[in-house]
């Protein structure tokens, strides 16, 4: 089975701070894309950052960065220097090609 | 060049009409996906397409629910016969390709009254 778990579904750090959102998922499949996604109050879906499987080196944008664990199917969002606006709906997803399959969410608060 | 466009943003119908929502992907973009949101949870997969294809529809319900991509214009996903357990958000996201990151579209919210 294709699944992706999210298991903090609520979040808070303080303004100017790092946190670590985590994803764990699950597939069969060799050849994949991860992702991250941010949903804010708008709804909009707007990508953060990818990772692509055959990778090993973790994919870094800015004050976003990931920490792929390819053998233990993890995928964690690590965001430094939290900004008010980054507190939206943050959600993990792979692409095995046909599909992306996407976690529950993590609600992220920034607390300033 | 422009994002992925839907449209209606918002759409109310009655139980038993059709609901048609419209996807315009992003320029140069062939492959199409469309999502269901609802409240507090995240998104389910219902649909791919390329460009006149259904790739996997294995998301969509059997019946009442369809979806297509023409070779001119945008996709549509087509919803017969409402009912108020299809309210929802409803998401498109279009890539140029089979395993690159997709862009999503505002969405649309269907009330169903």
């Amino acid at each position: 089975a294709q699944t992706v778990t999210q298991s903090q579904p609520e979040m808070s750090v303080q303004e100017a701070e790092t946190v670590t959102l985590s994803c764990t998922y699950d597939t069969s499949e060799s050849d994949y894309y991860l992702f991250w996604y941010k949903q804010p109050p708008s709804r909009q879906m707007i990508l953060v950052i990818r990772q692509e499987a055959y990778k090993q080196q973790n994919a870094t944008e800015n004050r976003f960065s990931v920490n792929f664990q390819k053998a233990a199917k993890s995928f964690s969002l690590k965001i430094s220097d939290s900004q008010l606006g980054d507190a939206a709906m943050y959600f993990c997803a792979y692409n095995t090609g046909n599909q992306f399959y996407f976690g529950t969410g993590t609600s992220l608060t920034v607390i300033p | 060049n422009a994002g992925v466009m839907q449209n209606p943003r918002h759409l109310v119908r009655r139980r038993g009409q059709e609901a048609r929502l419209r996807c315009s992907p992003m320029k140069g973009h062939s492959h199409v996906y469309w999502y269901r949101q609802l409240p507090e949870e995240g998104l389910k997969f219902m649909v791919y397409l390329q460009k006149e294809n259904i790739i996997d529809e294995s998301g969509m319900p059997k019946e009442r629910f369809s979806a297509e991509f023409p070779k001119e214009g945008p996709s549509i996903l087509r919803i017969q016969q409402v009912v108020r357990g299809d309210s929802a958000a409803y998401f498109c996201a279009s890539s140029p390709h089979k395993y690159t990151e997709a862009f999503f579209g505002q969405g649309t919210r269907l009330t169903v009254v």
